[in-house]
């Protein structure tokens, strides 16, 4: 059974640049979730996915942040125009169900010089 | 009041000891607990989930959950060094459908040798 996936798993970018990130959920899980992790925190959402339907997005989320699933497998988020305070672990997790165990990825690193 | 608290920590604990982690949750409709394991760079890894009352064990590990006192505890049993790291409570709250997990700050654990 593979895992999560991610990709890639660390990104070092200027401010103000644009980047995107991969996630590829375990075969079959419908949902799949955003999450954004700082030093010392735990994981807060960001947005999911049942299949292809964005669903919900956090106030988190400002308009620079878009996120994907465009044929209900493996998503996309981007952030536009980066800033420093956008530094942190980008998890992306999926799940069978609501309230079924959330499987997580390696994450992806984002720091802003 | 935070939605979902976890006593920081660090918690220190001799080799074969229990190690007992502790959470409580604000929102009393919540219908899934978590506990995730994180080791310092990784991602959180999935090691208990519990959705009634009373006790579930796997293992060196046992999950309690007191839904009138909005409690839920994590136990390890005869804790060995590999088990130092973060532990993350998560709850699935009730008035929610879209099983986006809330997250404690982390208790880190330290296991002695």
């Amino acid at each position: 059974d593979t895992g999560v996936s991610q990709d890639p798993r660390h990104k070092i970018t200027k401010r103000g640049q644009n980047v995107t990130f991969r996630c590829d959920p375990i075969s079959e899980h419908n949902r799949l979730y955003w999450y954004r992790q700082t030093l010392g925190q735990g994981p807060e959402f960001l947005t999911y996915f049942q299949n292809e339907a964005q669903l919900e997005k956090s106030r988190l989320l400002s308009d620079r942040f878009s996120a994907e699933r465009p044929k209900g497998s493996f998503s996309t988020l981007e952030i536009q125009r980066t800033e420093q305070g956008d530094s942190a672990m980008y998890l992306c997790a999926s799940s069978l169900d609501e309230g079924q165990p959330q499987h997580f990825g390696d994450g992806t690193r984002l720091s802003i010089l | 009041q935070k939605e979902v608290e976890q006593n920081s920590g660090p918690l220190s604990v001799p080799e074969g000891a229990i190690a007992s982690l502790n959470c409580t949750y604000s929102d009393r409709g919540s219908q899934s607990f978590f506990w995730y394991r994180q080791y310092s760079g990784k991602s959180p890894e999935l090691i208990m989930f519990i959705y009634s009352n009373g006790d579930k064990e796997d293992g060196r590990f046992t999950a309690q959950l007191n839904k009138a006192s909005q409690y839920v505890s994590l136990l390890i049993r005869d804790s060995q060094p590999s088990d130092s790291a973060t532990y993350l409570c998560a709850v699935n709250r009730g008035s929610s459908n879209t099983g986006k997990l809330i997250f404690g700050q982390g208790t880190t654990l330290q296991v002695k040798p």
